[in-house]
């Protein structure tokens, strides 16, 4: 069965940095597009990121720009957010998700950041 | 930017009566128009996608309707286990926003 696990979360201070990771299992990785998504504690869902099958198109949402960057490694069944400048605001618990046609079928269970002096 | 406005931000029904919710794009999304579920503590789930193709293993009772900008989730007889949030997101092209949610609890 499709699985995707996060890892990376934690506690930062404001300008710090975190690289998050998503394992992929239970599929054939490389075909997907991939996405990040979080939801601040108690609040709605934020699309962050996406990237293409080939990591050669990649997007993201203003409130992010040139601060986040997303990537993969499709021989590793990977996906990565490198997270730079982080703000008080970027607290959220950050899911990676498998995309069709730019929905979201399937999620990981979300890791938490916390952007805190 | 395509704004996504749910409503109502909570609906109070009771079990086994229907349910029906609103989602309203500040544009045509054609019928790209996905509905999610949320639990306390859970990662969404995918319910709905292309405004009224039911994902893999969800149950009759969620059916959903519209195109353009106007897309309604109804759920047919509320069981215990759909009171939940509910989300809808538009998936014609980025950025794929959310809207707000839309509360489910018991009356």
């Amino acid at each position: 069965q499709v699985q995707l696990v996060e890892s990376g979360g934690g506690l930062v201070k404001p300008g710090g940095s975190l690289r998050l990771s998503c394992a992929a299992s239970g599929f054939t990785f490389s075909p997907y597009y991939m996405n990040w998504i979080r939801q601040t504690p108690g609040k709605g869902l934020e699309w962050v990121s996406s990237i293409n099958s080939r990591g050669d198109i990649k997007k993201y949402a203003d409130s992010v720009k040139g601060r986040f960057t997303i990537s993969r490694d499709n021989a590793k069944n990977s996906l990565y957010l490198q997270m730079n400048s982080l703000r008080a605001e970027d607290t959220a618990v950050y899911y990676c998700a498998r995309e069709t046609y730019g929905y979201n079928e399937h999620w990981g269970q979300g890791t938490l950041v916390t952007v805190s002096s | 930017e395509i704004m996504m406005t749910q409503s109502p931000a909570t609906l109070s029904v009771s079990p086994g009566e229907r349910a029906t919710l609103s989602c309203r794009a500040s544009q045509s999304l054609n019928n790209k128009l996905a509905w999610y579920q949320q639990k306390p503590g859970q990662a969404p789930r995918l319910l709905i996608y292309d405004a009224s193709t039911r994902a893999t293993g969800i149950p009759a009772r969620f059916s959903g309707s519209g195109s353009g900008t106007e897309f309604t989730l109804t759920i047919s007889s509320l069981q215990s286990e759909d009171f939940a949030v509910y989300y809808c997101q538009r998936h014609n092209d980025w950025p794929y926003t959310f809207g707000q949610g839309t509360k489910l609890e018991i009356k």
